[in-house]
């Protein structure tokens, strides 16, 4: 069974620090690893899309990168500002439409 | 495109009565799933259909939860009776397998309180 788990749960830096979030899946057949945003009282918003064939994703001053082998994702935020503040969720994807979703790392970023 | 429309957004219902969560794909987009976000278990997907038809319900958690699509631009989520461990924030995504079958849109949510 598919489990996904993210370190921190929480993090708090100051603005204009680099950060990295981790990911972490014990089954390595996967079809593709999203990372989500999530603010407070909305929905989600997908960040970045890795397909299991590739390595990393960037935009902006976002960049996800994916071991499958290992099973670990990361998610790095460069030069963080106090609009980054939400909770960041790390899904994978296995055949079908099945998404198992990680429980988030919820991130304060401080002016 | 307004997006996933959710209602309602905030919900409050003593045990035992019926609830009903609405929701509104994007239009165009063939595939409605509902999930469920608790802090104890995340998110959890509960049930998605693709054009209309449920296709995999096996996270529906028990017979009290129900769900229909009839019609593309249209689903709910029931819970009768419903308890106070249904207490969550419930979401709805759709996507579309032409355009970006990869990305699930998701709606605002709706937090259930069930006292």
């Amino acid at each position: 069974k598919q489990e996904v788990t993210q370190i921190p749960a929480a993090l708090s830096v100051p603005e204009g620090e680099n950060l990295v979030l981790n990911c972490s899946f014990t089954d390595s057949a996967i079809y593709n690893l999203q990372w989500f945003r999530q603010d407070p009282g909305k929905g989600l918003t997908s960040l970045l899309l890795i397909q299991s064939s590739q390595r990393e994703q960037t935009s902006g001053r976002l960049n996800a990168s994916l071991d499958k082998s290992s099973g670990r994702s990361t998610l790095y935020i460069a030069a963080s500002q106090p609009g980054d503040s939400a909770t960041y969720l790390c899904a994978v994807k296995a055949g079908g439409f099945k998404t198992i979703f990680g429980a988030g790392t919820r991130l304060f970023v401080k002016a | 495109d307004a997006g996933v429309i959710q209602s309602p957004r905030h919900e409050v219902t003593e045990m035992g009565q019926e609830v009903t969560l609405r929701c509104k794909p994007i239009s165009g987009h063939d595939y409605l799933f509902w999930y469920r976000q608790t802090m104890m278990r995340g998110l959890e997907l509960l049930i998605y259909f693709n054009n209309n038809v449920p296709i995999d319900d096996s996270g529906m958690p028990e017979d009290r939860f129900s769900a229909k699509m009839p019609n593309a631009s249209f689903s709910t989520l029931k819970i009768q009776p419903s308890e106070p461990r249904d207490s969550a924030v419930y979401f709805c995504a759709s996507s579309s397998t032409s355009r970006d079958p990869d990305t699930q849109y998701f709606g605002p949510g709706t937090r259930l309180t069930v006292l």
